[in-house]
């Protein structure tokens, strides 16, 4: 069974600081993954995806995330924080090929932002 | 706008007493679900569906129901609620069940059971 492990359940940086946030996958194929953003109150916002193709994917508000199979992971990073990045990150992985449409989600990992 | 609807965003209820949460999008969308938010486990699959009358169980399916009659509509059952389903419940469709196929989420429907 596909599962999703981010370690890290909060985090806290400095503005103008870097980012990174940690995803572990466990999935027996070439899986489908996904980082969403969730701010207070809101739902959750695609924030980028891979499932093919360069292992460096870019996504919006100038994230950025690295699929290494050998590691099974797929960290997001950010190379400058902003104050407006406090939120709560979720990594994902879809299952759309075998099982058509299952999808599991990491834990969350709450990013503060310090002045 | 494209986006996707959740009714009611708060409810209070008590122990039995059934209740529908909807849920709605406007993007023609084939694939839709629903997740339940939990502190410290994430949000779980509850239930999807492929397309209209196709639907399937999540992860966690105890104690709810689904329908599909209407590419839109994706209603959220609780015959006989209970106060473990007291939740911060998320509805999202994408525009198919593709591989890489972006999930646009509803704003959340806050439930608490008594």
């Amino acid at each position: 069974a596909q599962s999703v492990t981010q370690p890290d359940i909060h985090i806290t940086v400095s503005e103008g600081a870097s980012l990174e946030l940690r995803c572990n996958y466990s999935y027996g194929a070439t899986p489908y993954l996904f980082w969403y953003v969730q701010s207070p109150g809101q739902g959750l916002q695609l924030l980028l995806k891979y499932f093919s193709g360069d292992t460096l994917v870019q996504g919006i508000k100038g994230f950025e995330a690295e699929f290494k199979r050998s590691q099974s992971s797929f960290n997001l990073r950010k190379p400058s924080v902003h104050w407006s990045d406090a939120a709560e990150y979720f990594c994902a992985v879809g299952d759309f090929n075998t099982n058509a449409g299952k999808s599991t989600f990491g834990d969350g990992t709450t990013l503060t932002v310090k002045p | 706008e494209a986006q996707v609807t959740q009714n009611p965003r708060y409810l209070i209820t008590v122990t039995g007493k059934k209740l529908t949460v909807t849920c709605s999008q406007n993007m023609n969308h084939e694939y839709m679900s629903w997740y339940r938010q939990d502190p410290g486990l994430g949000l779980r699959q509850i239930y999807y569906s492929m397309n209209v009358e196709v639907t399937d169980k999540g992860d966690v399916p105890e104690g709810y129901k689904v329908s599909r009659k209407e590419k839109r509509n994706f209603p959220l059952i609780l015959e006989s609620p209970s106060p473990n389903q007291t939740s911060l419940y998320f509805c999202a469709s994408s525009l198919t069940s593709g591989r890489a196929d972006t999930q646009y989420f509803g704003p959340g429907t806050r439930l608490t059971v008594l």
